[in-house]
């Protein structure tokens, strides 16, 4: 079976300083993962995917991720926050079943950014 | 990519009433997805629609409750009936090309039931 975990469901920075969100993640196999980004009233968007090539995943909007397999994760960062960056963010596995190729979301962690 | 329309954005019904959320794909696609996103919580995948076959329906979920139709490749509907206050959520349609690939996803339609 296939579980995300996202360690925090917030997460409080200043403008200018570095993103940490956290994320684990559990699969019988290996896994694809995603992050993505919800803005308030807005839909879902692809932050960045890893699929098995390089472990160091580069996203838009200056965010990256790195798949740690003998750590079980896929933690997001970026350098340094903008106030645009304040949204809720969902680390993502995917998951198979019998009807074809699904994904498990995390709960979610809500970044907030301070000017 | 796939660009994806949901009908209703929104809507605010009475208890005891259905709705039918439509999901328009602009290509062919196998799988689809149907997500509940209830207040401030994450996005639980309701049942999986694929062309031709009856819809997977999730742990919890129910076909009488949320029947799904997948008539061709590129469009699905799913209705919520018999509508509690309970249902108040956003229902998101989504869709893969391949496994492994990113999904993606219509903008949601945000419900509420009186």
């Amino acid at each position: 079976a296939q579980s995300v975990t996202q360690l925090d469901s917030h997460v409080s920075v200043s403008e200018g300083t570095p993103v940490l969100l956290r994320c684990n993640y559990s699969s019988s196999y290996s896994p694809s993962l995603f992050w993505y980004v919800q803005h308030p009233n807005k839909g879902l968007q692809l932050l960045l995917k890893y699929t098995s090539a390089a472990t160091l995943v580069k996203g838009i909007n200056g965010f990256e991720a790195e798949f740690k397999k003998s750590e079980t994760s896929f933690h997001l960062t970026k350098p340094s926050a903008h106030m645009s960056d304040a949204a809720e963010y969902f680390c993502v596995v995917t998951r198979l079943n019998n009807a074809g190729n699904m994904l498990t979301f995390g709960g979610g962690t809500r970044l907030m950014v301070k000017p | 990519s796939a660009v994806i329309s949901q009908k209703p954005s929104r809507d605010i019904c009475q208890r005891g009433t259905s709705l039918t959320i439509q999901c328009q794909v602009d290509s062919q696609v196998t799988m689809m997805f149907w997500y509940r996103q209830q207040p401030g919580q994450s996005l639980t995948l309701i049942a999986t629609a694929n062309q031709g076959s009856e819809a997977t329906y999730e742990s919890g979920f129910v076909i009488d409750k949320f029947p799904i139709s997948r008539p061709n490749l590129t469009f699905s509907t799913l209705t919520v009936s018999n509508m509690s206050p309970e249902d108040s959520s956003i229902y998101l349609c989504s869709v893969n090309r391949d496994t492994n690939t990113e999904a993606f996803f219509g903008q949601g339609t945000r419900l509420t039931v009186v």
